[in-house]
């Protein structure tokens, strides 16, 4: 069981717009900042999104990031067959000595 | 450029140990902490530790704290992830990654910054 809960699966067909919460709690979400991950078929994740909204040189601004209290959601605009994949969201929780947590990933599927 | 370089495909018998290597390049090796993420087959990421090489502080997940040994050794740019008794609930792929971490007045920044090719542990029962 994650600490940090998102859909297990989300489709949509070319162009159109996707979005995938992550749910958490005050101890992590509520109070650190997220990131979230691409994981193509059998590659390694890459960084989409970081403290909270921010977009690595080379990522296209068709990926957003927003945050409000203990959710974060990922937005993909202009849907592409090549967005196909598993998408995790991640960041610190204080709760516990957790320490980094992530979501059980979203398997994005392009119609 | 950075790259972090992981060790090969490993197939080991339940009962024995392992120890996994990554490698970076492309920056100053010591300043950045290093985790190491686990994804057993066909399901989601896990944290595990991260390390610091210089000065070897590290942190375990709770989950992970006692199972495996995460170790660096910055004059070779090279942390570590090691077990001393492997079982076949330890085939996984496993993933090192660059981490940027610290606290703010605003939370912690924790993201994984640069991720290794993985390498792929077997531990057929």
């Amino acid at each position: 069981q994650s600490v940090l809960t998102q859909p297990p699966s989300l489709s949509a067909a070319p162009g159109q717009k996707v979005t995938i919460s992550c749910s958490g709690s005050t101890s992590n979400i509520g109070s650190n900042y997220v990131s979230w991950y691409q994981q193509l078929p059998g590659t390694a994740p890459k960084v989409l999104i970081y403290d909270d909204n921010k977009r690595p040189s080379g990522i296209p601004d068709r990926f957003s990031g927003s945050k409000s209290g203990t959710s974060a959601t990922l937005d993909i605009a202009g849907l592409q067959t090549g967005d196909e994949a598993d998408y995790y969201c991640g960041t610190w929780d204080t709760d516990l000595n957790r320490g980094a947590v992530l979501g059980g990933g979203t398997k994005v599927t392009v119609l | 450029e950075v790259q972090l370089v992981q060790s090969g495909a490993e197939v080991r018998k339940p009962g024995e140990s392992l120890k996994i290597s990554c490698e970076g390049s492309g920056y100053t090796f010591a300043s950045y902490w290093i985790a190491w993420v686990r994804q057993m087959p066909g399901m989601g990421l896990e944290w595990m530790g991260i390390i610091f090489p210089g000065d070897s502080d590290t942190r375990y997940s709770p989950s992970f704290q006692g199972q495996v040994n995460i170790s660096a050794d910055k004059s070779i740019s090279t942390v570590f992830l090691q077990w001393n008794s492997l079982k076949a609930s330890d085939t996984a792929m496993y993933y090192c990654a660059r981490v940027i971490y610290h606290y703010t007045s605003s939370g912690y920044r924790f993201y994984f910054e640069y991720w290794g090719q993985g390498a792929l542990v077997s531990v057929p029962s």
